[in-house]
């Protein structure tokens, strides 16, 4: 089962910032967050991870909590080419499996 | 990031016949790849995990005889769904292991009439 829980849907304005949720509580200490998008009908992609230190590439910016319960995944100007289910995954190293969730449905309005 | 292909990207097939599913990684080599699949507005679900030069490991549920995996090398593995019915239709997704990260493939979407 996914360790993880996320609000089902999301709406956000184009341009505006996008704060994705993730709650993780029983997150172990070597255990990593994973972010994917899945755009309807395409295979997910990555979008970025970390284990405790906040995190940014060109795609997002990744905020972990201290204690490591929760994240946030940040889009800082959404575009509607954003709209997709966005995957938070834990997963202990890159041989650990990936158990997708339900994930959370974003839709970028004009 | 890696590129990985699939083919065909789409299918329809009569019950009972086979499907084969090719995946494909065009500039990466990866020991270890996984097939899942998709049902419609429903999550990917983990299939099997194979590493090139062994048999597959197979998800509970998941029968090793119906969906037939070879990881033929370090670039190329294929899923075959064999006497395929009605239910076996779905989104058929495969990824590689990277460094960092997995690698998907953009799907195979299999219509079983």
């Amino acid at each position: 089962d996914a360790k993880t829980t996320q609000p089902t849907s999301m709406d956000c304005a184009e341009g505006r910032a996008a704060n994705l949720p993730c709650n993780h509580s029983t997150i172990s200490g070597n255990e990593y967050v994973y972010w994917y998008r899945q755009i309807h009908s395409q295979g997910p992609q990555y979008i970025i991870h970390g284990l405790k230190n906040n995190e940014t590439n060109e795609m997002a910016s990744l905020i972990i909590t201290e204690d490591r319960k929760s994240s946030t995944l940040i889009l800082p100007h959404a575009t509607l080419r954003d709209t997709a289910v966005y995957y938070c995954i834990v997963r202990a190293d890159n041989t650990d499996k990936l158990i997708f969730g339900t994930g959370t449905r974003l839709q970028v309005f004009p | 990031g890696a590129v990985v292909s699939q083919h065909p990207s789409w299918v329809i097939c009569k019950s009972g016949t086979s499907v084969k599913i090719e995946c494909r990684s065009l500039d990466f080599q990866a020991t270890t790849m996984f097939w899942y699949r998709q049902f419609p507005k429903q999550s990917l679900m983990l299939m099997a995990t194979s590493n090139e030069g062994s048999k597959a490991t197979y998800e509970q549920g998941v029968e090793k005889d119906k969906f037939l995996i070879n990881h033929a090398s370090l670039t190329l593995s294929t899923l075959t769904v064999t006497s395929a019915h009605p239910e076996d239709s779905s989104f058929y997704i495969c990824s590689y292991q990277g460094t960092d990260t997995q690698y998907f493939g953009p799907g195979t979407r299999l219509t079983v009439l």
